[in-house]
């Protein structure tokens, strides 16, 4: 009963670095989302994929880059790691209602909590 | 575009008192809409969804929202609070985009339960 599962769980990198996020759902959704969490400005979309072999950008896209590696597995990299992406990164994935609507929840991970020094 | 704006950033209440978290929404379309909550270090739990079937919503753990379609609001309510309630709660709007759903978040309300 995982649902979606985020690898790292804690990160600390230095300005420059990469590094990959890591996330997989095991409930077959065809859906998969990643946030950045901010003190006082909700959660903000950062790049989604609404199937297989396909994603798109988010509200703030810049300094990241998504690859979706199958249907379970959707990951996250920082090519050079700022300290302005210091944060709380969820990982959703979602559905399909068969109806075409939106009104199916997204089910999230527990987060990576990254810092950038 | 959709939007959706909490008023409040941290609400504070009794044990026992009644819970209000207020949500008002913008779309221009019949809005879906979802209530999460998020404990200390975890994930987003859902806790409610509109969905145009009924306008008086029930969640889990005892909390319901009305939606008011001429307030453009989804305001959350508890009762009773519980100690265990204190967490931070948001509010959503989903949108559709080229076959994939999108969430639009508030800022979010810390909720503190004082005893």
């Amino acid at each position: 009963n995982a649902g979606v599962t985020q690898t790292p769980k804690f990160q600390v990198l230095k300005t420059g670095q990469s590094m990959t996020l890591q996330c997989a759902q095991d409930m077959n959704h065809n859906s998969m989302y990643w946030y950045r969490q901010d003190p006082g400005m909700g959660l903000r979309l950062i790049y989604y994929s609404a199937s297989e072999g396909t994603t798109d950008k988010g509200e703030v896209p810049n300094g990241y880059n998504v690859s979706r590696l199958n249907k379970r597995e959707f990951s996250l990299r920082l090519e050079s790691a700022a300290p302005s992406q210091t944060s709380v990164y969820f990982c959703a994935s979602r559905g399909f209602d068969g109806t075409g609507g939106s009104n199916q929840p997204q089910h999230f991970g527990d987060g990576t909590r990254l810092s950038i020094l | 575009a959709q939007s959706v704006t909490q008023l409040g950033s941290h609400v504070s209440v009794s044990e026992g008192a009644l819970v209000l978290l207020r949500c008002n929404y913008s779309s221009s379309v019949p809005p879906y809409l979802f209530w999460y909550v998020q404990y200390p270090n975890q994930g987003l739990q859902l806790l409610l969804k509109y969905t145009s079937a009924a306008t008086l919503v029930k969640g889990i753990n005892g909390f319901e929202a009305e939606f008011k379609k001429s307030e453009t609001s989804f305001h959350l309510t508890k009762p009773s609070a519980h100690m265990s309630d204190a967490a931070e709660y948001f509010c959503a709007v989903s949108t559709l985009s080229q076959g994939a759903q999108k969430l639009v978040f508030g800022q979010g309300t810390r909720l503190t339960i004082n005893p």
